[in-house]
């Protein structure tokens, strides 16, 4: 059974720091880009990177490019993203999710709250 | 970018109704790259769609998808209870981009 659990979210202030991760398991992970999608409370979804199977591509949203890094440990099946200089509006569940047709479930999401 | 409409942003149907949901495009979705997601309160948004037209494995035949270029739409053939949800479309080019979705409810 293919699962994606997303961990590391939490309260973090205005400019800090925080490290998501997504443990994937039950399908070959490095065969597979990785994507993280956010919906802030209440609010529709936004895409926020993507990175290539390799690791060797990424992509991110102008809304969070030069802040947060996304990467991937292929020997560990775990998507991780990397989140800096924090804005109140990063606010959000973010969802680790497979690229693929085969419409596997996304992850129940990790919380990410940012407050002074 | 590409920036993606979604119409109507509520849309209020009786169950056994046909729902139909429009996505545009602010430029050419390349290779159709369109996919629609379902989401239910409190519950994960699933795939429905992708390719514009393609229905994922398991989702009932009601569910279709057509469109090409700029121009997509779902079309729900007849409401069950179940489909009262909020719907999004997304085109998985890069950078990718969510429409802000279409909530169906209950007339």
């Amino acid at each position: 059974e293919v699962q994606l659990l997303e961990s590391g979210g939490g309260l973090a202030q205005p400019g800090g720091s925080l490290r998501l991760s997504c443990a994937a398991s039950g399908f070959t992970f490095s065969s597979y880009t990785m994507t993280w999608v956010r919906q802030a409370p209440g609010k529709g979804l936004e895409w926020v990177s993507s990175i290539s199977g390799t690791g060797g591509t990424t992509y991110y949203a102008d809304s969070v490019k030069g802040r947060f890094t996304i990467s991937r440990d292929n020997s560990k099946n775990t998507l991780y993203l990397h989140m800096n200089s924090l804005k109140v509006e990063d606010t959000a569940i973010y969802y680790c999710a497979k690229d693929g047709t085969d419409g596997t479930p996304w992850g129940q999401g990790t919380l990410v709250t940012v407050s002074s | 970018e590409i920036v993606l409409t979604q119409s109507p942003g509520t849309l209020s149907l009786s169950p056994g109704e046909r729902a139909t949901l429009s996505c545009r495009a602010s430029q050419s979705v390349r290779s159709n790259y369109l996919a629609w997601y379902q989401q239910k309160p409190g519950q994960v948004p699933r795939l429905l769609i992708y390719g514009a037209s393609s229905r994922v494995t398991g989702i009932p035949d009601r569910f279709s998808g057509s469109g090409s270029g700029t121009d997509f739409t779902l079309t729900i053939s007849r409401l069950e209870p179940e489909d009262f949800a909020v719907y999004y479309c997304q085109q998985y080019g890069n950078p990718r981009t969510f429409g802000q979705g279409t909530k169906l409810e209950i007339k």
